[in-house]
């Protein structure tokens, strides 16, 4: 079946650091999703991807679609202690197929 | 984006009994799904909710287990049945419209079985 490869597994940030987590996939992605889960939350949708090459921001969040459609990337920059949590990518291979999820990249403040 | 709601948000459960857990969203959406996360874990789809008809499981999930409903377009319920540690998880409701190919997910419920 599908592989969403999601790294960091783990990150420690500090504040005003920027940040950058990846996935990679076997297979070809016609969308890409980037979700945060906060502890006790359900997953928020942060951005979405339609088109290869595509590069998409949300305030200090930018996500790009890779060329070969078989990966994305998700930065945050200069970051913020409300950034710590879970990122999780998605990926859909067709519309209407179930989505695939990475594994999950869990950012965590440097002590 | 749609807003979810789920009911109840946690419980905690004897071995061997079923919890139902509902989910509400404020406007009609093409699909509903029901994903499992383990804890610690990232999420796994349990299964599609098919409007009048009988869900779609992934593999590994089984309708004994796992019933569904989902009566109208905005309304589905999921059951644990027979449930054992094992289940304790979060179950989240998620939907998803065909228009914009974005999918949105419920606050969760927690369930903890004992």
């Amino acid at each position: 079946g599908q592989q969403l490869n999601q790294s960091p597994q783990s990150m420690f940030i500090q504040e005003g650091e920027d940040v950058s987590m990846n996935c990679t996939s076997s297979s070809i992605f016609n969308t890409w999703l980037w979700y945060k889960q906060d502890p006790g939350e359900g997953p928020v949708l942060l951005i979405a991807l339609y088109k290869a090459g595509e590069l998409t921001s949300n305030g200090r969040l930018t996500a790009q679609f890779g060329i070969t459609r078989k990966d994305s990337f998700l930065n945050i920059s200069a970051s913020i202690p409300s950034d710590v949590g879970i990122y999780f990518c998605a990926g859909r291979e067709a519309a209407g197929n179930k989505l695939t999820f990475g594994g999950g990249t869990r950012v965590l403040v440097k002590p | 984006s749609a807003v979810i709601s789920q009911k109840p948000s946690r419980d905690i459960c004897q071995r061997g009994t079923s919890l139902t857990i509902q989910c509400q969203v404020d406007s009609q959406v093409t699909m509903m799904f029901w994903y499992r996360q383990q804890p610690g874990q990232s999420l796994t789809l349990i299964a599609t909710a098919n409007q009048g008809s009988e869900a779609t499981y992934e593999s590994g999930f089984v309708i004994d287990k796992f019933p569904i409903s989902r009566p109208n377009l905005t309304f589905s319920t999921l059951t644990v049945s027979n449930m054992s540690p094992e289940d304790s998880s979060i179950y989240l409701c998620s939907v998803a419209s065909a228009s914009t190919d974005t999918q949105y997910f419920g606050p969760g419920t927690r369930l903890t079985v004992l």
